[in-house]
């Protein structure tokens, strides 16, 4: 079955570090896309990013950026510079085509950022 | 300007009583989406439609019945309501189904007692 590993349940970092949020999936297809979402604190969801497998450039966007290796199936988030109001749960999702390409969402990763 | 509303934000009743829960979305996407999360915060697809049509229905209960007047809403009817269907609720919206990105309403936090 195709499936996403999020590895780490929780992270605890202090305000301004750095930290990695780990993703690695697994899938048959050679062409596909994934996802991160956010829920903060409050609930919702929020979408952060979108990669397709063809393209392996890495990509930021302020003080986040994602690293997508399609040889080891990873898809990792990094926050530089953390800040408190990075706290919230981080979910990595790919998109199979064997259900009809319905997100598969992982189990999430719960980051606290403390001042 | 809302994006993707649900209605309502809270649920409370009690086992064996039926319940809607609405979801509209008025970025003039094609596809919706209901998901569940558990307390655990899992998250699972349960459904998708496509233009009214229905496209996924996961290994949900019966009890559990979607419906999509038009394409920019969609309801989730729940029948007979049991205490494992305590939950958050999230209705989705997106254009292409697996290529782009969803968006999600507040979620429906749905308790059964």
């Amino acid at each position: 079955a195709q499936k996403v590993t999020q590895a780490q349940t929780e992270i605890s970092v202090v305000e301004k570090e750095d930290v990695t949020l780990d993703c690695v999936y697994e899938t048959r297809d050679t062409t596909y896309y994934l996802f991160w979402y956010k829920q903060p604190p409050s609930g919702e969801l929020v979408f952060l990013i979108r990669r397709n497998s063809f393209d392996e450039q890495n990509e930021i966007s302020g003080r986040y950026s994602w690293n997508f290796q399609k040889s080891t199936s990873s898809f990792n988030f990094t926050i530089t510079a953390s800040q408190v109001v990075d706290s919230a749960v981080y979910f990595c999702a790919p998109a199979v085509s064997g259900g009809y390409n319905k997100l598969i969402f992982g189990a999430g990763t719960r980051l606290a950022v403390h001042p | 300007d809302t994006a993707v509303s649900q209605t309502p934000k809270y649920l409370v009743t009690q086992m064996g009583n039926d319940k809607s829960i609405k979801c509209e979305q008025n970025l003039g996407h094609d596809t919706m989406y209901w998901y569940k999360q558990d307390s655990k915060k899992f998250l699972k697809i349960m459904f998708s439609y496509n233009n009214k049509e229905l496209i996924i229905n996961e290994t949900v209960p019966n009890r559990f019945s979607p419906k999509s007047p038009d394409k920019a809403h969609l309801n989730l009817h729940i029948n007979s309501l049991e205490l494992g269907d305590s939950a958050v609720y999230f209705c989705a919206s997106s254009q292409v189904q697996g290529r782009d990105e969803q968006y999600f309403g507040p979620g429906t936090r749905l308790t059964v007692t």
